[in-house]
């Protein structure tokens, strides 16, 4: 198994771009979630889907859009880079919703708005 | 907001137990707490969890108070690749609710 994959490792934007980070995982895991890290502080959640055709908000979703037409696959949007939005992205999934589910984690994409 | 209260950094002399705190004093009957680690840039890594019980395994010992308003992560025999953000986290599990909250995490260093 590659685990959770991400892709690109690294990203320059400008003001107002477009782009949509990538997200796979090959362990047939219904939970995925994307986090934002920005620097010195912890993760926050942006969006998170329980399944195939299931999305939801977290903590900070504004200016992100998500999709989940596979159970394999989990885009994260960005409609109009804004600075604000430069940061480290993780992608991770779990088995289920169950609390006994650990959430395995992605490298990260280091996005970069100017 | 995170439903846990880390301390913001700890040292740890290399080869001795790290002992690294937690308070989740509104924890309800049915949230688990998790740790994981960050090492440098990485993705955070799973340590252990627990509801009640103190739970060890190859990594670690989590040690639960019988309150459950606060844990101990514990590294028996730190190393220098120890040297981490540890994050303390209470899986909020409501329906499709189930959220990972992450906190600011305690920045352990392990001093050689």
């Amino acid at each position: 198994n590659a685990g959770v994959t991400q892709t690109p490792k690294f990203q320059v934007l400008k003001t107002g771009q477009s782009m949509t980070l990538q997200c796979a995982q090959d362990m047939n895991h219904e939970y995925m979630s994307w986090y934002r890290q920005d620097p010195g502080m912890g993760l926050r959640l942006i969006h998170y889907s329980v399944g195939a055709g299931i999305t939801d908000q977290g903590e900070v979703p504004n200016g992100y859009n998500v999709s989940r037409s596979t159970t394999e696959d989990f885009p994260l949007r960005l409609l109009s880079a804004a600075p604000s939005q430069t940061s480290v992205y993780f992608c991770a999934s779990s088995l289920s919703l169950g609390q006994q589910e650990t959430q395995y984690f992605g490298p990260g994409t280091r996005l970069l708005v100017l | 907001d995170a439903k846990t209260t880390q301390p913001p950094s700890m040292d740890c002399a290399e080869g001795r137990a790290a002992n690294l705190p937690c308070n989740h004093s509104t924890i309800s009957g049915n949230e688990y707490v998790y740790w994981y680690r960050q090492i440098h840039s990485q993705g955070p890594q799973y340590i252990i969890h627990g509801l009640k019980n103190n739970e060890t395994n190859e990594m670690a010992s989590l040690i639960i108070t019988e309150d459950r308003k606060s844990s101990t992560l514990i590294l028996p025999h730190a190393t220098l690749r120890d040297t981490a953000v540890y994050y303390c986290i209470v899986r909020v599990n409501v329906g499709r609710d189930d959220k990972i909250i992450f906190g600011k995490g305690t920045r352990l260093h392990i001093l050689p």
